[in-house]
C-alpha cells in the first residue's frame, strides 16, 4: 500500500523555524516528483512546493520563497521542508503529496499524506 | 497564474439526487484538470484527472467532463458518503498548481 506519513509539525514564534518531514512507502519513491500542500484553518488547498524525481530541481510557491527550502533523501524515502523565517499566516496543515505519474514534475496528486499542523504564533 | 473558480460555493442535496459541481478555470488548461473529495479532518483524495479519467478505486457515480476552461464534476447518486467539500485543481500552466475554492455538498 502506498502510504505518506509527515511529521515535524508543531507550534513556533513569528521568525522562528522548522522541519517537516515525510516518509514515504509502498512505491518507488525516487521515480516520482513530490510536493507539500497546505491548508490554513477553514480555508481551501494551496500549493508551496515540488521537488523533481531526481532531486535536482524544485519550484514554490511566491508565497514561501527564499524561506523554504525542499529536498529530497531516497535513500530513505523521506522529503524534508525547511521552513525559515516563518509567519503568522504561514498557520496550516501540511499535506505531502506524491504526483500521480512517473518522473513528470506536473500532474494530479494520487497519494496524500494525513498531514502535519504548524502554529505561527506569539 | 490561472484562477480556478468553483460553483456553487454550497450545494444541498437529497441521498440519491444527482449532484453537478463546476468548476472554470481563467485560462484553457486543456484537460489538465483534477477533482478531489475532503471530507472534516482527512486528506484530500484524488476521485478525477485528466478532466475525465476516474482514479483508481473510485466508484463509477463520479464522472468527469470538459476541457478548455470549463469543467464538470457529476456524482450520479449521491451516497452518504459522498458528503464533502470538492476541489479541482489545474497542472497545465505550471508552476503553481492552483485550486479552486472547492464547493460544499452538504444534505438537503
Amino acid at each position: 500500500e502506498m502510504q505518506l506519513v509527515e511529521s515535524g509539525g508543531g507550534l513556533v514564534q513569528p521568525g522562528g523555524s522548522l522541519r517537516l518531514s515525510c516518509a514515504a512507502s509502498g512505491f518507488t519513491f525516487s521515480s516520482y516528483a513530490m510536493s507539500w500542500v497546505r491548508q490554513a484553518p477553514g480555508k481551501g488547498l494551496e500549493w508551496v512546493s515540488t521537488i523533481s524525481a531526481s532531486g535536482n530541481t524544485t519550484f514554490y510557491a511566491d508565497s514561501v520563497k527564499g524561506r523554504f527550502t525542499l529536498s529530497r533523501d531516497s535513500s530513505k524515502n523521506t522529503l524534508h521542508l525547511q521552513m525559515n523565517s516563518l509567519r503568522v499566516e504561514d498557520t496550516a496543515v501540511y499535506y505531502c503529496a506524491k504526483r500521480l505519474g512517473r518522473v513528470v514534475i506536473t500532474g494530479a496528486f494520487d497519494i496524500w499524506g494525513q498531514g502535519t499542523m504548524v502554529t505561527v504564533s506569539s | 497564474e490561472i484562477v480556478m473558480t468553483q460553483s456553487p460555493a454550497t450545494l444541498s442535496v437529497s441521498p440519491g439526487e444527482r449532484a453537478t459541481l463546476s468548476c472554470r478555470a481563467s485560462q484553457i488548461v486543456s484537460s489538465n484538470l483534477a477533482w478531489y473529495q475532503q471530507k472534516p479532518g482527512q486528506a484530500p483524495r484524488l476521485l478525477i484527472y485528466g478532466a475525465s479519467t476516474r482514479a483508481t478505486g473510485i466508484p463509477a457515480r463520479f464522472s468527469g467532463s470538459g476541457s478548455g476552461t470549463e469543467f464538470t464534476l457529476t456524482i450520479s447518486s449521491l451516497q452518504s458518503e459522498d458528503f464533502a467539500v470538492y476541489y479541482c485543481q489545474q497542472y497545465n500552466s505550471w508552476p503553481p498548481d492552483t485550486f479552486g475554492p472547492g464547493t460544499k455538498v452538504d444534505i438537503k
